[in-house]
């Protein structure tokens, strides 16, 4: 079965400051990545996701995100923060031919930003 | 596209009391997931439907669960005899298609978070 770890619960950075949240992941085969983000008291948004291909994908609201097979990973990043980013982000993973129901999702990583 | 829409978006209920949830989809998606999220976790996956027919219900969805799509459009999802364990968000998605179609992306309503006192 996959599993999904964020290591980080909470980050701080500073408006304007590059961003990047850690996701890593445990599946023997090809995974299916996705990132999401969370505002309180909100449902959870698409902002990225891997399926095949580049390895370095591109999103909304300027993140991006890049696998690497080598280390088990789909981090997050943006290079210039902005205040309304301040949310939840969760790292999930799916496998070849399930569906949504067994994409795993990460604990997430609260990220604050400081004006 | 008007969104996936929750009612309602909070209940406080008693322990012991039965509460009753209701999603919406977007019109057009067959199928329609629910989630269940505790504070400081990501969703946790409970059941979801394709159309009207439940395909796969979670080991986390006890007897007092039971969730309906009985037209395959809106959904409820019904707790009966409340405990304080079950305080969280429930969170409701849909989607128009299978996974991993890259056109089928999963919606997500904005919760209904529950409180049992």
């Amino acid at each position: 079965a996959q599993s999904v770890t964020q290591p980080d619960i909470h980050i701080t950075v500073s408006e304007g400051a590059s961003l990047e949240l850690r996701c890593n992941y445990s599946y023997g085969a090809t995974p299916y990545l996705f990132w999401y983000v969370q505002s309180p008291g909100q449902g959870l948004q698409l902002l990225l996701k891997y399926f095949s291909g580049d390895t370095l994908v591109q999103g909304i609201k300027g993140f991006e995100a890049e696998f690497k097979r080598s280390q088990s990973s789909f981090n997050l990043r943006k290079p210039s923060v902005h205040w309304s980013d301040a949310a939840e982000y969760f790292c999930a993973v799916g496998t070849e031919k399930t569906s949504y129901d067994k994409v795993i999702f990460g604990p997430g990583t609260s990220l604050s930003v400081i004006p | 596209d008007t969104g996936v829409s929750q009612n309602p978006r909070h209940k406080i209920t008693k322990r012991g009391q039965n509460v009753t949830f209701r999603c919406d989809p977007i019109s057009e998606h067959n199928r329609l997931y629910w989630y269940r999220q505790t504070l400081g976790q990501g969703p946790e996956f409970l059941t979801y439907f394709q159309n009207e027919a439940q395909l796969e219900k979670s080991r986390l969805l006890s007897d007092r669960f039971s969730a309906e799509r009985p037209k395959g459009s809106f959904s409820t999802l019904e707790i009966q005899r409340t405990e304080q364990g079950d305080s969280a968000m429930y969170l409701c998605a849909s989607s128009p298609g299978t996974f991993p179609n890259n056109n089928s992306p999963l919606h997500f309503g904005n919760g209904t978070r529950l409180t049992v006192t």
